[in-house]
């Protein structure tokens, strides 16, 4: 068990760029989860995926942002056109789903600045 | 939806015990979770509620209350590497995938 992997753990784009962060969950969790935090606040939830299957999608998930996890085992998480708002550390995490205590496990994210 | 609160900033002695407080309003509670997390690394598991009550473990306990819409998390022995940002998070019956987070509460443990 390495843990939850999350690539590159920095990113600095000029706004208006494209860009992709990758994450690969802890090998049998079938959950993975993607969150953004900004300073000084809590993670807020953006989409989580069982298995393949996308299950929900925050609002704050725009039509520029869009995320994969096409064999049900890595996730890709894309933003397109970036803005300045964009700026955050963005987390992923995963879960096993046979119970429902079954805590989420983070990685330490893609810090992404927007210059 | 959910609203979570928790204080911004705790400060402590090393050796004392620090109780930080979480009120949340949610439509359908199913669980709360507290994760420590400190500067520039992931959020790590600590405790999870879903039943009225304390739970222990080693130096951290959690207490929730449902009909309150309140939890703490009591920390004993504090040590140095204690000073952390503490998350309370929580999920409702609508999803069993999202956690709504609070603030975090920043707990400043000194000599």
């Amino acid at each position: 068990d390495t843990g939850v992997s999350q690539n590159p753990r920095h990113k600095i784009t000029k706004r208006g760029q494209n860009v992709t962060f990758r994450c690969d969950p802890i090998s049998e969790h079938n959950r993975l989860y993607w969150y953004r935090q900004t300073l000084g606040q809590g993670p807020e939830f953006l989409t989580y995926f069982q298995n393949e299957a996308q299950l929900e999608k925050s609002r704050l998930l725009s039509d520029r942002f869009s995320a994969e996890r096409p064999k049900g085992s890595f996730s890709t998480l894309e933003i397109q056109r970036t803005e300045q708002g964009d700026s955050a550390m963005y987390l992923c995490a995963s879960s096993g789903a046979h119970h429902s205590n079954q805590p989420q496990h983070f990685g330490d994210g893609t810090r992404l600045s927007i210059l | 939806g959910q609203n979570i609160d928790q204080p911004t900033e705790m400060t402590a002695t090393e050796g004392a015990i620090v109780q930080i407080n979480c009120t949340y309003q949610t439509s359908g509670f199913n669980g709360l979770f507290w994760y420590q997390q400190h500067a520039g690394e992931a959020p790590t598991f600590l405790s999870y509620n879903v039943l009225d009550g304390l739970e222990e473990k080693g130096r951290f306990s959690s207490f929730l209350s449902r009909s309150k819409g309140y939890s703490y998390l009591l920390l004993k022995e504090l040590q140095m590497k204690d000073s952390a940002s503490y998350l309370c998070a929580v999920r409702d019956q609508s999803s069993w995938g999202k956690l709504q987070f609070g603030a975090g509460t920043q707990v400043v443990v000194t000599p």
